[in-house]
């Protein structure tokens, strides 16, 4: 069974320092990963998606990449925002469907 | 706008009640899900649908049920068999499903509680 860990569990940085949450999992034969976003008491947003045959994708501040050989993502966050505040989540697509990381909670205080 | 909307945002349960959690969207995505959330764990899997009149279990389906009766909706029922049902129940769907690169687009939730 596909398992996602997330290291750190929790992180606080001041605004504007550029940081990288690490997303592993345990079977490297995936379709895709994708890393979402959770405001507390909300539902999930979706930030990026990488495909298995895909090495990195960008939006905006935010770069993931993806090492499917050695089964690590990376979520990394340029000039953070008090506004990025929030738990961020990865998810493999092995299956039909999405297996989740515990997630990342993010603090970036003014 | 299109999206996933789910009712009611809060729901209670009493004891030996069987309760319905409702899921629409109008993404005119094939496939939908059901997942929990409970504090500090990730989300897991309860059912999930990738075209009308079928669905398949997931990882912690006992005590819950499924019905796929219309494209737009997959509604969830957490049934009095279900011994634990406080969590948040996030609905998702996505284009065809697991087979695809496409994202899957959340709803906003129903926090379920017991009386």
């Amino acid at each position: 069974k596909q398992e996602v860990t997330q290291i750190p569990a929790a992180l606080s940085v001041p605004e504007g320092e550029n940081l990288v949450l690490n997303c592993s999992f345990t079977d490297s034969a995936i379709y895709n990963l994708q890393w979402f976003r959770q405001d507390p008491g909300k539902g999930l947003t979706s930030l990026l998606l990488i495909q298995s045959s895909q090495r990195e994708q960008t939006s905006g501040r935010l770069n993931a990449s993806l090492d499917k050989s050695s089964g690590r993502s990376t979520l990394y966050i340029a000039a953070s925002q008090p506004g990025d505040s929030a738990t961020y989540l990865c998810a493999v697509m092995s299956g039909y469907a999405l297996n989740f990381g515990k997630g990342t909670s993010l603090l970036v205080t003014p | 706008d299109g999206g996933i909307t789910q009712s009611p945002k809060y729901l209670f349960r009493k004891e030996g009640q069987n309760v319905t959690l409702s899921c629409e969207q109008n993404l005119n995505h094939d496939a939908m899900y059901w997942y929990r959330q409970d504090p500090g764990q990730g989300l897991r899997l309860i059912y999930y649908s990738q075209i009308v009149n079928d669905f398949q279990k997931g990882d912690i389906a006992e005590g819950y049920s499924v019905s796929r009766e219309k494209k737009e909706s997959f509604p969830l029922t957490v049934t009095s068999a279900q011994k634990n049902p406080t969590a948040f129940y996030l609905c998702a769907s996505d284009l065809t499903g697991g087979l695809s690169n496409q994202p899957q687009h959340f709803g906003d939730g129903t926090r379920l509680s017991i009386l």
